[in-house]
């Protein structure tokens, strides 16, 4: 089945403590990126990734790191969590970056920083 | 600057009832519009897309140009179209910005 899969889905962390959220796809997309979804501010991106080793930061990319060594895997960093990170985090994939192709969501990860 | 106001966080219609959901934006160049849904307990997904000019369970949006406008819009609603729908804009830099979203609930 074609998926977006993330892990974990829910996490309960403390301030400082290094995470990692993975991400990971299977339909051979060259695009993939990262959005947290807070309330009344909706889906704002992170980080984005145009293929295997390119990628950009997005709106609110402050605290988070990102890589991509391959093309399936696109993982976000939290090298020092603070609680202002508390949220619902989705990544995305579609085909490319441009254009009119959908994106794919994961189903989220919910991530509280104590 | 790129920009999606959706004014409204909440709408509540009766079932039958028209349905409009605003979306306006702000881009310089020529924008690629989506809405995505978010039905309960499930992931985003895309409903449609400007340059498709589809109907997609009985939703349908029209880019206005000149009002720079993207609403959504259906002429009966039904109970199961509760959710929360986003507008969303590409511009030339490849991100994709979202509008804060508009909470659709259906009165039966």
């Amino acid at each position: 089945e074609a998926q977006v899969t993330q892990n974990p889905r829910y996490l309960i962390t403390v301030t400082g403590k290094k995470l990692t959220v993975t991400c990971s796809q299977n339909m051979n997309h060259e695009y993939m990126s990262w959005y947290r979804q807070d309330p009344g501010l909706g889906l704002r991106q992170i980080y984005y990734s145009m293929n295997v080793e390119v990628t950009d930061k997005g709106d609110v990319p402050e605290g988070y790191k990102v890589s991509r060594k391959e093309k399936r895997n696109f993982p976000l960093i939290l090298e020092s969590p603070s609680p202002n990170q508390t949220s619902l985090y989705f990544c995305a994939s579609s085909t490319s970056g441009s254009g009119y192709n959908e994106q794919f969501f994961g189903p989220g990860t919910r991530l509280t920083v104590l | 600057a790129q920009r999606v106001t959706q004014p409204e966080k909440l709408l509540s219609v009766f079932k039958g009832a028209p349905v409009e959901l605003k979306c306006n934006y702000s881009y310089s160049g020529s924008p690629e519009l989506f809405w995505y849904v978010q039905y309960s307990r499930q992931r985003l997904q895309l409903l449609l897309r400007h340059i498709s000019r589809e109907s997609i369970k009985g939703f349908t949006a029209d880019l206005n140009k000149g009002e720079t406008s993207f609403h959504l819009k259906k002429p009966f609603a039904q109970e199961e179209d509760s959710a929360m729908y986003y507008c969303a804009l590409r511009g030339a830099t490849n991100k994709l910005i979202f509008g804060t979203g508009t909470l659709l609930a259906v009165q039966p």
